[in-house]
C-alpha cells in the first residue's frame, strides 16, 4: 500500500515565477486536502476535494493559488506570480469516505523556497 | 475563530522519562481530535479521539480526550531517542462530511540519551 506521494520534494524559484505541485493520494481515497506549513507552525488548511469537486477553499488561498483534481485521482496546486511569503512546505493529505470520521494521511510535502 | 493551543512548545527530557503533552481547543462543530508525530517529513497519524474519557493506547503512547473541558493529553512512557519529534494536535471541524483540521503549533520533544 503506497502512501500519499508528492512531487517535487523541493522547489526553488525566483519571485514572480509560476510553480505547480502534484499530489497522488492513497488509491481509493476520495477525499484530498492541501495544507501549508511554515517554520515553527502547524499545518494550515488550504483546500479540500471530494472526488473531482473542490468543496472548500480557505481565505488563505489568494487569487494567485489554484488547485485542481480533474479526474478525481491526482491533484495539482499552482501558485502564480510567486511572492516571498509563499515560501513554505505544501502538504497534501487524503482520506477515504467511510462511516464516521476518517483520519487524514499526509505526504512528505513539497518545500517551496522563493529567492 | 477556531483555535488549538499546545503546551509546552518545547520539552527536553532524558531517555526513560515519562512526558505529558497538552492540547486545548476551541472549534465549532467538533468532530474529532487527532495526534500526529512529525519528524523531518510527513506528519504520521497516531490517534484519533472522538469520545470523552476513553483512553487510546498504542505501545508506550496513550491519549485521552475531555470534551467538557476541551482538552486532550498525549502521554509517552519510557521515552526513547526515537520519540524525538514534533507532536501535532489537530481538531477536526465538520467539512462537507469530512473534517477540516485545525492544527496547534506543535510540541517539539527532544529525548537525550
Amino acid at each position: 500500500d503506497t502512501g500519499v506521494s508528492q512531487d517535487p520534494r523541493h522547489k526553488i524559484t525566483k519571485r514572480g515565477q509560476n510553480v505547480t505541485f502534484r499530489c497522488d493520494p492513497i488509491s481509493e481515497h476520495n477525499r484530498l486536502y492541501w495544507y501549508r506549513q511554515t517554520l515553527g507552525q502547524g499545518p494550515e488548511f488550504l483546500t479540500y476535494f471530494q472526488n473531482e469537486a473542490q468543496l472548500e477553499k480557505s481565505r488563505l488561498l489568494s487569487d494567485r493559488f489554484s488547485a485542481e483534481r480533474p479526474k478525481g485521482s491526482f491533484s495539482t496546486l499552482e501558485i502564480q506570480r510567486t511572492e516571498q511569503g509563499d515560501s513554505a512546505m505544501y502538504l497534501c493529505a487524503s482520506s477515504p469516505i467511510g462511516a464516521g470520521n476518517q483520519p487524514q494521511h499526509f505526504g512528505d510535502g513539497t518545500r517551496l523556497s522563493i529567492l | 475563530e477556531d483555535k488549538v493551543v499546545q503546551s509546552p512548545l518545547s520539552l527536553v527530557v532524558h531517555e526513560g522519562d515519562t512526558v505529558t503533552l497538552n492540547c486545548s481547543y476551541e472549534v465549532t462543530n467538533f468532530r474529532s481530535l487527532l495526534w500526529y508525530k512529525q519528524e523531518k517529513k510527513a506528519p504520521t497519524f497516531l490517534f484519533m479521539l472522538t469520545s470523552s474519557g476513553i483512553e487510546k493506547k498504542s505501545g508506550r503512547l496513550s491519549s485521552i480526550l475531555d470534551k467538557k473541558e476541551l482538552f486532550s493529553i498525549l502521554n509517552i512512557t519510557a521515552t526513547q531517542t526515537g520519540d524525538s519529534a514534533i507532536y501535532l494536535c489537530a481538531v477536526g471541524g465538520a467539512l462537507w462530511g469530512a473534517q477540516k483540521l485545525v492544527f496547534g503549533q506543535g510540541t517539539r520533544l527532544t529525548i537525550n540519551p
